[in-house]
């Protein structure tokens, strides 16, 4: 079955610590998002790629790194100058067709002890 | 910069009735796109609705509908004979045309009274 698949489901980092989460799609989609979302907010973009090699931060970067060398993989690094890490991670995929919606993965929820 | 708002935190309904959540976008653009998402307590987005700009007809999925309004900028989420699987954070989301970036609004929380 096609789809979008995040791991982990549950991450716990110590500060200081850098952590990446894994986003896999085999949807064949041109784009890749990462939002971030906190308790009773919307979703917030950090990064997304419109094509390989290719990423553009979103509303909230700061902190974190992405990399996109594969169509099907877009993982997000929270780093430690990310200082308030602990949220809700989504990832998600789409065609390049402006009309087409978002695919979402399950969500990771990263929280830092 | 684009922005989506929605300004309903909460909202309640009774089982079978009708509820409609508000949306409202400020762009300058002229050719976008609009989506309603639905994201319930397993926290699994799914698709509820979308609109493209340049029509005018309005467009509904099943028991969903939207209202919207071009001018006023707004894209409210009707949903008809609601029903308890309806329980959910709804999302209201826009994508200008050329764009890959997909800006969403803060959610309201939606719940269903039996």
């Amino acid at each position: 079955d096609g789809g979008i698949t995040q791991s982990p489901k549950y991450l716990f980092r110590k500060e200081g610590q850098n952590v990446t989460l894994s986003c896999e799609q085999n949807l064949n989609h041109d784009a890749m998002y990462w939002y971030r979302q906190d308790p009773g907010q919307g979703l917030r973009l950090i990064y997304y790629s419109q094509i390989v090699n290719d990423f553009q931060k979103g509303d909230i970067a700061e902190g974190y790194s992405v990399s996109r060398e594969k169509k099907e993989s877009f993982p997000l690094t929270v780093t430690s100058a990310q200082k308030n890490p602990t949220a809700f991670y989504l990832c998600a995929s789409s065609r390049r067709q402006d009309y087409t919606e978002a695919f979402f993965g399950q969500g990771t929820r990263l929280t830092v002890v | 910069a684009q922005t989506v708002t929605q300004s309903q935190p909460e909202m309640s309904v009774q089982e079978a009735e009708t509820v409609t959540l508000s949306c409202t976008y400020d762009t300058s653009e002229s050719d976008y796109y609009l989506f309603w998402y639905k994201q319930p307590p397993s926290r699994q987005m799914i698709l509820v609705i979308r609109q493209e700009a340049y029509k005018q007809q309005n467009a509904t999925e099943n028991r969903f509908s939207v209202n919207f309004q071009k001018a006023a900028k707004s894209f409210s989420l009707k949903i008809s004979d609601s029903q308890l699987g309806d329980a959910a954070m709804y999302f209201c989301a826009y994508r200008i045309q050329g764009a890959q970036k997909l800006v969403f609004g803060q959610g309201t929380r939606l719940t269903i009274n039996p």
